[in-house]
């Protein structure tokens, strides 16, 4: 079965500090996609990143980093000084053949 | 368009009216998949379009529920007799590629629906 977990419900940070959103996953598929998507206030799903299964290469784009790794079935994403902007529902997705299944989502609120 | 496009944005029907809800994918992009977000809770697949095929409807939670894409772009989610657990937004995505794991997945903004 493939399943999504993102434990922390709600996050509130200061403007500036770091924040690590956390991602668990479950899946029997040996190749695989993981997603992180952003939603505002506006509702649209905004894309972020896209890693396969194969590939546990930690990647940064800009003050976005993501940490891959399938020995802890995670896949967590790290803002680093975070801005009011960020403030939004995270959501992590695994990709299935033809969907993507994703977790029940972490609300930041970055303060001023 | 740029990206995905929905409509309506925002509809409130009443309970026992058939709702239908219009996707309009990114120019050229292969697959098309609908997903239903309650409150507060992630998206959850309900269909999924390659072209014109709906190769899985798997997600469809009843018979109620009816979607459909002719002609491999436009698409429509139907909802016959409304209940009041239809509420939700209803997010169309769409993918350039047609293979079995789908390349990035672009979202539209979503249809809100509000049955009273």
């Amino acid at each position: 079965a493939q399943k999504v977990t993102q434990a922390q419900t709600e996050i509130s940070v200061v403007e500036k500090e770091d924040v690590t959103l956390d991602c668990v996953y479950e899946t029997r598929d040996t190749t695989y996609y993981l997603f992180w998507y952003k939603q505002p206030p506006s509702g649209e799903l905004v894309f972020l990143i896209r890693r396969n299964s194969f590939d546990e290469q930690n990647e940064i784009s800009g003050r976005y980093s993501w940490n891959f790794q399938k020995s802890t079935s995670s896949f967590n994403f790290t803002i680093t000084a975070s801005q009011v902007v960020d403030s939004a529902v995270y959501f992590c997705a695994l990709g299935g053949a033809n969907n993507l299944f994703f977790g029940t989502g972490t609300r930041l609120t970055v303060i001023p | 368009g740029a990206g995905v496009s929905q409509s309506p944005r925002y509809k409130v029907a009443k309970r026992g009216q058939d709702v239908a809800l219009r996707c309009d994918p990114i120019s050229g992009h292969v697959s098309l998949f609908w997903y239903q977000q309650a409150l507060g809770q992630g998206p959850e697949f309900l269909t999924y379009f390659q072209n014109e095929a709906q190769l899985d409807k798997s997600g469809l939670p009843s018979d109620r529920f009816f979607a459909e894409r002719p002609e491999g772009s436009v698409s429509t989610l139907k909802i016959q007799r409304t209940q009041q657990e239809d509420s939700a937004v209803y997010l169309c995505a769409s993918s350039s590629t047609g293979t079995a794991f789908p390349d990035s997945i672009y979202f539209g903004e979503g249809s809100w629906l509000t049955v009273v």
